[in-house]
């Protein structure tokens, strides 16, 4: 089945600076990727997805750009902020959200 | 912008009593989903449904668990004795198409807990 790998497990930045989170993915056949925000005691929300006939997507502060030859996606945020404080997620679907295993992200004011 | 929504938000129930947790998914999704998440580690897929009836489910999703479509708009989960172990956070999920290329919209989620 498909396997999701997500790094760093944690990361921690200076507001104002930019935060990167990586994943990568098993099943070639993977076309649509999307990434996920989850706060303390809330629902996964759908902050930003691609799909592979496109290699970068952009919408204000955060962007998602997409190697399909190396199977890796990668989620970039800009200029934090401590509101970008949350866990999270990729996930390669195939029917059903497989999820990596998330990144705290700490944005230190 | 309309929302999957949950209920209850909390279940406290005894180990071995039957559960139910319920959906109401966004009114024009097809594909419906339950995950579940223990708390501090990432979110599991449990099942998805479309056409009512299961289209796959993951090895978690044993015979003590069932889902239904009993009317036209809510999406239940049941879980038929409770163990300890079921103590996590449930989370309804739909989606217009299938989920391999479609967003799927998370609820509030449920936190069942065992005693």
């Amino acid at each position: 089945g498909e396997n999701v790998e997500q790094h760093p497990s944690t990361l921690s930045v200076q507001e104002g600076d930019s935060a990167v989170i990586k994943c990568t993915y098993s099943d070639s056949a993977s076309n649509y990727f999307p990434w996920y925000k989850q706060e303390l005691g809330k629902r996964p929300q759908l902050i930003i997805d691609i799909r592979s006939n496109v290699g970068e997507k952009k919408d204000q502060r955060i962007a998602v750009t997409l190697n399909k030859t190396a199977k890796h996606f990668s989620l970039h945020i800009t200029e934090t902020q401590p509101e970008d404080s949350a866990v999270y997620f990729c996930a390669a679907p195939r029917n059903k959200l497989v999820f990596g295993a998330g990144t705290i992200l700490r944005v230190k004011s | 912008e309309p929302e999957v929504t949950q209920t209850p938000s909390h279940q406290v129930t005894q180990m071995g009593q039957e559960v139910i947790l319920r959906c109401v998914p966004i009114s024009n999704h097809l594909y419906f989903y339950w995950y579940r998440q223990i708390l501090g580690q990432k979110v599991e897929f449990l099942v998805s449904f479309y056409n009512n009836e299961i289209s796959e489910k993951s090895e978690i999703f044993d015979d003590q668990f069932s889902v239904e479509r009993p009317d036209g708009s809510n999406f239940t989960l049941k879980i038929r004795s409770t163990k300890l172990e079921d103590s996590a956070m449930y989370f309804c999920a739909s989606s217009v198409g299938q989920g391999s290329n479609q967003p799927q919209h998370f609820g509030d989620g449920t936190r069942l807990s065992i005693l």
